[in-house]
């Protein structure tokens, strides 16, 4: 069984570029989550991906969406980057069947100059 | 507004010595509670789990306690090791929302040796 991983594991941009960050779930697992955790804080929910749709959306602006492949891999883009997303990306795989454990990629650093 | 917080910012024991950490989370919908510990540069990891229509729940070396009166979690780790040094996480489902977590800011266990 492998766990989620996510590429890249670094990455800088400068403000107003677009960004596109990958992770692979857990094999066996549907469902892919995306969360952003800056410095010092918990993650924060951006979205989820379900069937290749997306379900369900946490505070984050449409400059942020994502993808989910038919092997349930999933992107994440970012547009017009800002200084303020800056941050660690990560990636959470589960099972859809009601609430379920989530397993976390390692996330990727992102630097936003 | 609602939110899943964490009483202390950072804890520190004495190697061998019982941990305890607790979180508070104000929304009645949560049903589904995970703690996760993250190490530095890692993802989170999951540690334990517990759903709403129980009050206690046992790992190796884990055990979380439910206060669904008081909206009170606790995180309790036996005979702590060095290893168990990182920051831990509550999170929370809502019922209804898939699965959608929401994080508080996490506390900081230093395990002295």
């Amino acid at each position: 069984e492998t766990g989620v991983t996510q590429s890249p594991t670094h990455l800088i941009k400068t403000r107003g570029q677009q960004v596109t960050l990958r992770c692979s779930s857990q094999s066996g697992h549907n469902t892919v989550s995306w969360y952003q955790q800056a410095l010092g804080q918990g993650p924060q929910f951006i979205f989820q991906y379900y069937r290749e749709e997306e379900n369900g959306r946490g505070n984050f602006p449409p400059r942020f969406s994502g993808l989910q492949f038919p092997n349930y891999s999933s992107e994440l883009n970012v547009n017009a980057l800002e200084l303020d997303d800056s941050a660690l990306y990560l990636c959470a795989s589960s099972l859809w069947h009601g609430t379920n454990e989530q397993f976390f990629g390692p996330g990727t650093r992102l630097t936003v100059l | 507004g609602e939110s899943v917080g964490l009483h202390l910012p950072t804890l520190s024991v004495q190697e061998g010595d019982n941990s305890i950490i607790n979180c508070a989370y104000s929304n009645s919908a949560s049903d589904y509670f995970i703690w996760y510990k993250q190490e530095s540069g890692k993802g989170p990891q999951f540690i334990i789990d517990i759903r709403s229509n129980m009050d206690k729940r046992q790992g190796q070396r884990v055990t979380v306690l439910l206060n669904k009166t008081v909206k009170h979690l606790s995180l309790q780790i036996a005979a702590t090791q060095p290893g168990d040094s990182a920051v831990y996480f509550c999170a929370e489902n809502r019922l209804n929302t898939g699965n959608q977590f929401y994080f508080g800011t996490g506390t900081s266990l230093t395990v002295i040796p």
